[in-house]
């Protein structure tokens, strides 16, 4: 089955520094790869989310790129603030499976200093 | 924004005991799920529905676990006879179609002592 594996597990970084986290993954059949964001006691939320017929998406401060052949996805957080302190975790799964059946990588602790 | 609702927020049980969870999804949503976070470890699957069965399980998803929509609302997680191991956050998800995200609830901590 698929194996997603994600690293650093805890990174900290000076606001308005930049913020990267990376993932890899077993399957070549995946081709969802979401991010979540958890904040402390509260759900995961979706921040951004990218299919594998694209290598790049972007949605404000937040990027994820993916790499198919090399079989790994990152998150690319920039001018971080305070509040993007959490905990964030990558997930992968395929159409094969079924892209409910999500496959979480084991979380990345940011914590964004002042 | 509409929210996936989880109650309760926290369980507490004996081994051997019948627990339910509880969500209540999204009201369009079609596809319902249920994940496990054990403390320090990742979240894992355990079960998908749609239409009224279930879709797929892994492999912890054995004879223990049921899961039912008693009506148009909820959706329920049932474990039968609890171990020290079913010991987690329980969340449950929701998504409006099969390749649409999933949306998480808040989560219900079980501790079986």
């Amino acid at each position: 089955g698929e194996n997603v594996e994600q690293h650093p597990s805890t990174l900290s970084v000076q606001e308005g520094d930049s913020a990267v986290i990376k993932c890899t993954y077993s399957d070549s059949a995946s081709n969802y790869f979401p991010w979540y964001k958890q904040e402390l006691g509260k759900r995961p939320q979706l921040i951004i989310d990218i299919r594998s017929n694209v290598g790049e998406k972007k949605d404000q401060r937040i990027a994820v790129t993916l790499n198919k052949t090399a079989k790994h996805f990152s998150l690319h957080i920039t001018e971080t603030q305070p509040e993007d302190s959490a905990v964030y975790f990558c997930a992968a799964s395929s159409r094969a499976n079924s892209w409910g059946k999500l496959q979480f990588g084991a979380g990345t602790q940011v914590v964004v200093t002042p | 924004e509409p929210e996936v609702t989880q109650t309760p927020s926290h369980q507490v049980t004996q081994m051997g005991q019948e627990v339910i969870l509880r969500c209540v999804p999204i009201s369009n949503h079609l596809y319902f799920y249920w994940y496990r976070q054990i403390l320090g470890q990742k979240v894992e699957f355990l079960v998908s529905f749609y239409n009224n069965e279930i879709s797929e399980k892994s492999e912890i998803f054995d004879d223990q676990f049921s899961v039912e929509r008693p009506d148009g609302s909820n959706f329920t997680l049932k474990i039968r006879s609890t171990k020290l191991e079913d010991s987690a956050m329980y969340f449950c998800a929701s998504s409006a179609s099969e390749i649409l995200p999933l949306h998480f609830g808040n989560g219900t901590r079980l501790t079986v002592t």
